[in-house]
């Protein structure tokens, strides 16, 4: 299972953009990205997944450049409730129904007014 | 989205005690369950799969006979923690995927567990 290097920490206003880049650079072909967020005593909540390129959703963007070894979440305009800790994930095939994911550090995401 | 409840949330117990949390899956079936333990200020630990209908398959590290999985249908995982200590405090989560849905894992809430 690849490997996940992130940030311990970041620090954010309200109201900016943040940007957390994840390395996996041992990510193999089938393995697919996601991340999730935890909030303290609360189990993670899925964010966003993607394979490459760029994936949307309402309240993220991940960015997987052509070689695949990094990715980037991006959340636009955070507030106070972001703050939370943010997992980046790889795992082969498509499916999580029984791909096992290690989880690696995390990067608490601190947002102040 | 799908659902994944814990029970309890909590529980408080005494030293050489056993205590079972259960996994259940709401509204989907799950072949596939994930355990995970989570320490103060750290990050989620694997600790087993469980799979409906067979034996769980432990991470290393991990004792089998002191952490105990049963997942006896497709809605439904249980951990028993045998013999409780204060160093088996902490954070249990369960995981689960729906099987006609790709793309995600659900988590449950977690589970807190104080030994006294």
């Amino acid at each position: 299972l690849a490997k996940t290097t992130q940030p311990i920490s970041m620090d954010s206003y309200e109201g900016q953009e943040v940007n957390i880049t994840c390395s996996h650079n041992n990510i193999a072909t089938n393995d697919y990205i996601t991340w999730y967020q935890q909030f303290p005593s609360q189990g993670p909540r899925f964010i966003i997944q993607g394979y490459k390129t760029k994936v949307t959703n309402e309240v993220a963007s991940l960015f997987i450049p052509a070689d695949r070894k990094s990715s980037t979440l991006s959340l636009p305009r955070v507030s106070l409730s972001d703050t939370a800790v943010y997992y980046c994930l790889v795992g082969t095939g498509y499916g999580g129904a029984t791909n096992k994911l290690i989880f690696g550090t995390g990067t608490l995401l601190a947002v102040q007014p | 989205g799908a659902v994944v409840s814990q029970h309890p949330s909590w529980v408080i117990c005494k030293s050489g005690t056993s205590v079972k949390i259960e996994c259940r899956s709401l509204d989907f079936q799950a072949t596939t369950m994930f355990w995970y333990r989570q320490f103060p200020k750290q990050s989620l630990m694997l600790m087993a799969t469980s799979n409906e209908g067979s034996k769980a398959t432990y991470e290393q590290g991990v004792e089998k006979d002191k952490f105990l999985i049963n997942h006896a249908s497709l809605t439904l995982s249980t951990l028993t923690v045998t013999s409780a200590h204060p160093e088996d405090s902490s954070f249990y989560i369960c995981s689960a995927g729906a099987l006609a849905v790709t793309g995600e894992l659900f988590f449950g809430e977690g589970s807190r567990l104080t030994v006294l």
